[in-house]
């Protein structure tokens, strides 16, 4: 069966970086996109971008261009996401999502807790 | 970017009662439109896609309906288990994605 199995929580000082790692099994991982979507606490999701894990090209929702990353290693099936200059406002649940064909989600990780605190 | 709208933000339905959730699109997404269940401390969880298919697995009393700028998520006969907040999202406006805001389902 699909799995996403991500990283734990982490704490991470305001001006830090942080890197979450999300590592798919039960198919093949280069023939589906993998998406990123965080939500703060208490407030909706929001997309930030996607990965294609057979080309490595990515597409970054404009808020997050400059200072957000996604990467993959093909070899181990996981796909990475490196978030850069943290600020408090950036705490949040990241998960990865693996899309359905077209752009919707059908996969999705157990989600990532991200707290940007000093 | 394609902003979508969803309303009511909370609302509050008895048991058994059917539930009329509604998003708006700011332009045509087409039927590029899906709908997502999320309850506390868990991932969301998919719906249904396509404005009207429902995933697998997803039981029949939940159904979607609408295309271009409006859509409606209904839950025919409103379960203890469907109390949570639902998310719609437009997959239209390729290669960029929006969710709406949420609607919080809450026992009545």
């Amino acid at each position: 069966q699909v799995q996403l199995v991500q990283s734990g929580a982490e704490v991470r000082k305001p001006g830090a970086s942080m890197k979450v790692s999300c590592k798919a099994s039960g198919y093949t991982f280069t023939d589906y996109y993998i998406h990123w979507v965080r939500q703060a606490p208490g407030q909706g999701l929001e997309w930030m971008g996607w990965i294609n894990p057979n080309s490595g090209g990515t597409n970054y929702a404009q808020k997050f261009q400059g200072w957000v990353t996604m990467t993959r290693d093909t070899s181990i099936s996981t796909a990475y996401l490196e978030l850069s200059r943290l600020r408090s406002g950036d705490t949040a649940v990241y998960y990865c999502a693996r899309d359905g064909g077209a752009t919707y989600f059908n996969y999705w990780g157990q989600g990532t807790l991200v707290t940007v605190s000093s | 970017e394609i902003v979508m709208t969803q309303s009511p933000a909370t609302l509050s339905v008895s048991p058994g009662e059917r539930a009329t959730l509604s998003c708006r699109a700011s332009q045509s997404v087409s039927s590029n439109l899906a709908w997502y269940q999320q309850k506390p401390g868990q991932a969301p969880r998919l719906l249904i896609s396509g404005a009207s298919t429902r995933a697998t697995g997803i039981p029949a009393r939940f159904s979607g309906s609408g295309s271009g700028t409006e859509f409606t998520l209904t839950i025919s006969s409103l379960q203890s288990e469907d109390f949570a907040v639902y998310y719609c999202q437009q997959y239209n406006n390729w290669p960029s994605i929006t969710f709406g805001q949420g609607t919080r389902l809450e026992i009545k």
